[in-house]
């Protein structure tokens, strides 16, 4: 089974802290996403990675930036956390694609509270 | 970018179908998704659709359109265990890139 791991389930932080949130991967996938969600928006991508040391920016990645030094780890980065960043954090990976599999699979998510 | 429109709530009673509709407007379109997702917990992978046509996978089917840009997930024999929100999520492009409808809340009841 595939399983994506998310460093915690919940965390509060001060508003100006710098926040990182870590995914770990055991499927030796190549793309990886950080997404938030919040309610009436759904989910929206803030970035990914195709690969180690490549990183893309999705719809919001605005206040984040994002780090992949290791294939199964992929790092969000809150250079300073603001309150409109409180919301639901959920990461997930996929394999390439040509490999008769395209789901992404999602982490448990972190609900980040900022204050 | 994509427009993605999907019913916020519905409500139906055990045992039964419902029809979960979701309609899309994207550029490259190349398949569609649809996930579950419990209260408090991650999306978990339901289907995929990248041709015309039915996908049936037990109690539950996906059907796409690609002219018309509209996609449907059918749930058979409710159970409560069911009520959660359904995402609709079409691909665009060559990548692996998703962007998700906000989902609708389906409510199982006795």
């Amino acid at each position: 089974d595939v399983k994506v791991t998310q460093s915690s389930r919940y965390l509060v932080k001060r508003t100006g802290e710098k926040v990182f949130l870590e995914c770990v991967q055991d499927m030796d996938h190549e793309n990886m996403f950080w997404y938030r969600q919040d309610p009436g928006l759904g989910l929206r991508l803030i970035y990914f990675s195709y690969d180690v040391k490549m990183k893309e920016k999705g719809d919001i990645p605005e206040g984040y930036s994002v780090s992949r030094e290791k294939k199964e780890r992929f790092s969000l980065i809150l250079e300073s956390a603001s309150t409109n960043q409180t919301s639901m954090y959920l990461c997930a990976s996929s394999p390439i694609l040509g490999t008769g599999h395209y789901e992404q699979y999602f982490g448990p998510g972190t609900r980040l509270t900022v204050t | 970018g994509q427009n993605i429109d999907q019913p916020t709530e519905m409500t139906a009673t055990e045992g039964a179908i419902v029809q979960i509709n979701c309609t899309y407007q994207t550029s490259g379109f190349n398949g569609l998704f649809w996930y579950q997702q419990h209260a408090g917990e991650a999306p978990t992978f339901l289907s995929y659709n990248v041709l015309d046509g039915l996908e049936e996978k037990g109690r539950f089917s996906s059907f796409l359109s690609r002219s018309k840009g509209y996609s449907y997930l059918l749930l058979k024999e409710l159970q409560m265990k069911d009520s959660a929100s359904y995402l609709c999520a079409p691909r665009e492009g060559g990548g692996n890139k998703l962007t998700f409808g906000t989902g609708t809340q389906l409510k199982v009841e006795l």
